[in-house]
């Protein structure tokens, strides 16, 4: 199993440029998420989705879209780039065991977004 | 979701035990303990959870008070490998999201 992929790896964009980043998952999971990590901070969620079809917003949605159309992705959209979404974003992805109190996140390698 | 509070940073001697601790003076009785890690920028690892019991994997053992206010995490054996950032999280399912801190730096030295 590859577990958790994120393409591209790393990218440049002028301001005002859109992108989609991608992440899939070969584990099933339901749930996915995308995080943005400044330099020096933890990770914040973006958004995330508890399964096919169904997306919400986490911590910092502003300029950001998603789009969870197959289970095993999860799109992550910037519309017009700012300098702001200078980040290195993850994704994550989860499967929920009973009571939904014990879920374990697996994340991928991350790609490194560069606005100018 | 409880916040929760790390050291900044800690150093540990290679092959000597690592022992990280994070209070959570206001977790509620659903809420489980979690621990990541960061190597250098790559994407967070999952290390161990618990509730309330202590537990043992692979790589580490988690030690909750019986109050539940704090933890610790603890690496047995530590190695150069082991240098990452380390996050203590609590977390219900209430709220989606895991909440990362600034987590604790651990470096390893030789």
């Amino acid at each position: 199993n590859a577990g958790v992929t994120q393409t591209p790896k790393f990218r440049v964009l002028k301001t005002g440029q859109s992108m989609t980043l991608l992440c899939a998952q070969d584990m099933n999971h339901e749930y996915m998420y995308w995080y943005r990590q400044d330099p020096g901070m933890g990770l914040r969620l973006i958004h995330y989705s508890v399964g096919e079809g169904t997306t919400a917003k986490g911590e910092v949605p502003d300029g950001y879209n998603v789009s969870r159309l197959k289970k095993q992705n999860f799109l992550l959209g910037l519309e017009s780039a700012a300098p702001s979404q200078t980040s290195v974003y993850f994704c994550a992805s989860s499967y929920s065991v009973g009571d939904g109190g014990r879920e374990t996140q697996y994340f991928g390698p991350g790609t490194r977004l560069l606005v100018l | 979701d409880a916040k929760t509070t790390q050291p900044t940073s800690m150093d540990c001697a290679e092959g000597r035990a690592a022992n990280l601790p994070c209070n959570h003076s206001t977790i509620s009785g659903n809420e489980y303990v979690y621990w990541y890690r960061q190597i250098h920028s790559q994407g967070p690892q999952y290390i161990i959870h618990g509730l309330k019991n202590n537990e043992t994997n692979e790589m580490a053992s988690l030690i909750i008070t019986e109050d539940r206010k704090s933890s610790t995490l603890i690496l047995p054996h530590a190695t150069l490998r082991d240098t990452a950032v380390y996050y203590c999280i609590v977390w219900s399912g209430s709220a989606r999201q895991l909440t990362f801190g600034s987590g604790t730096q651990l470096t390893v030295l030789p």
